[in-house]
């Protein structure tokens, strides 16, 4: 069985900073691209960003662009997204999923809620 | 980016009805449109990808058509646990973006 949980979300001030982790379990992690996708709160979905599965390519949303950076650890079937210089607008839920040969995101975690408040 | 208008924005349907939500890309997308539902508090799960292949574990109810900008998403007899928003989301181009969400209540 396919399984992401994600972990790491918390409440931060503007400006600092906050690393987020997605463990996968249940298939090849080393065969997929993963994305990380947001959601503020009552606002639809947003693609925040991408990687390859050998981690040799990543892409950002341009609201994040220069501030988050993605990464991976196929050793330990984990993925990252280091966020700095967090801002109020960050505020979301913050999905890990897997991303599927045909592009689309077929696996999801459950989330996991960053604060960014004063 | 390629932007993604979805429509309505909220429906309510009776049960046995049929629902139709529509998805228009500003850029033609070939048939990179993939489906999802999210229900309150849960996180969104596939229904369709490339635009009409159905997702495994996806109830038959739900179909998906389109290429090119203009896309559908058809429950073709609604039930009640299909209350959710639903979501359109193109993978032809980068940045990936998602439409603004349909939400279909039960009458």
């Amino acid at each position: 069985e396919v399984q992401l949980v994600e972990s790491g979300g918390g409440s931060v001030q503007p400006g600092g900073s906050l690393t987020l982790s997605c463990a996968a379990s249940g298939f090849t992690f080393t065969n997929h691209w993963m994305v990380w996708v947001r959601q503020g709160p009552g606002k639809g979905l947003v693609w925040v960003s991408r990687i390859k599965s050998d981690g040799a390519i990543t892409t950002y949303a341009d609201s994040v662009k220069g501030r988050f950076t993605v990464s991976r650890d196929n050793a330990k079937n984990i993925l990252y997204l280091q966020m700095n210089s967090l801002r109020v607008e960050d505020t979301a839920v913050y999905y890990c999923a897997r991303e599927s040969i045909s592009e689309d995101f077929d696996y999801w975690g459950q989330g996991t809620l960053v604060t960014v408040s004063s | 980016e390629i932007v993604l208008t979805q429509s309505p924005d909220f429906q309510s349907v009776a049960p046995k009805e049929r629902v139709t939500i529509t998805c228009r890309a500003s850029q033609t997308i070939g048939s990179s449109l993939h489906w999802y539902q999210q229900k309150p508090g849960q996180s969104p799960k596939l229904l369709v990808r490339y635009a009409s292949q159905s997702f495994s574990g996806a109830p038959s109810r739900f179909s998906g058509s389109g290429s090119g900008t203009d896309f559908t998403l058809t429950i073709k007899s609604l039930e009640a646990e299909d209350a959710a928003t639903y979501y359109c989301h193109q993978s032809g181009s980068l940045p990936f973006t998602f439409g603004g969400g349909t939400k279909v209540e039960i009458k």
